[in-house]
């Protein structure tokens, strides 16, 4: 079976530091990834997707995520973060069968002057 | 419609009561999901819909839960005597194709709230 954990459910960063959001997963077949961010009162927004092409997997507002089947990740990251960023991200990943989406507990992001 | 909708957006309902809540998907996406957020938890799947058949409704809690869709589009979940522990964000999601590159496109949600 599929599954996916988030290490840190919170993190907090200073504007212009790297952001990195961890993100490991489990799956017995080639696993198709995803990150997710959700802003306050908002829904799920795709940031970004890995389908088992490139590993390095470059998505919007300047977020990046690279596959590593050797440690089983799937981190997210962000060289500069500004406080736009400031939101929820979801990993997920999609299930072998039915092609539904598990996701992880979900990691706060937030950002300080 | 240009993005999923769904409809109420908050909804506040005395314990006993049932509910429904609806999602309108993107026009012919094929795959709809519903899932479950609960406060400072995680995404719970709990059904998925292709056209309008149910191959998977695994993460229905409980039989007071039961959802359907209609004409390959609207779905409506229906929650029965709700308990506060029900009390979640409701949130729907379509895609156009469940193979291949699988993008799901998520509504706003329906906050729900058991008094």
């Amino acid at each position: 079976a599929q599954s996916v954990t988030q290490l840190g459910s919170h993190v907090s960063v200073s504007e212009g530091a790297l952001v990195l959001l961890r993100c490991n997963y489990s799956s017995s077949v080639p696993p198709y990834l995803f990150w997710y961010v959700q802003y306050p009162n908002q829904g799920l927004q795709l940031l970004l997707k890995y389908t088992s092409a490139a590993t390095l997997v470059k998505g919007i507002n300047g977020f990046e995520a690279e596959f590593k089947k050797s440690e089983t990740s799937f981190h997210l990251t962000k060289p500069s973060a500004h406080m736009s960023d400031a939101a929820e991200y979801f990993c997920a990943v999609r299930s072998g069968g039915y092609n539904k989406l598990i996701f992880g507990a979900g990691t706060r992001l937030a950002v300080h002057p | 419609g240009a993005g999923v909708s769904q409809s109420p957006s908050n909804k506040v309902t005395e314990k006993g009561k049932d509910v429904e809540l609806r999602c309108d998907p993107i026009s012919g996406h094929t795959a709809l999901y519903w899932y479950r957020q609960s406060l400072g938890q995680g995404l719970e799947f709990l059904i998925y819909f292709q056209g309008n058949s149910a191959p998977d409704k695994s993460g229905l809690p409980s039989d007071r839960f039961s959802a359907e869709r209609t004409g390959g589009s609207v779905s409506t979940l229906t929650i029965q005597r709700t308990q506060q522990e029900d009390s979640a964000v409701y949130l729907c999601a379509s895609s156009l194709d469940p193979l291949g590159g699988f993008e799901a496109f998520f509504g706003q949600g329906t906050r729900l709230t058991v008094v």
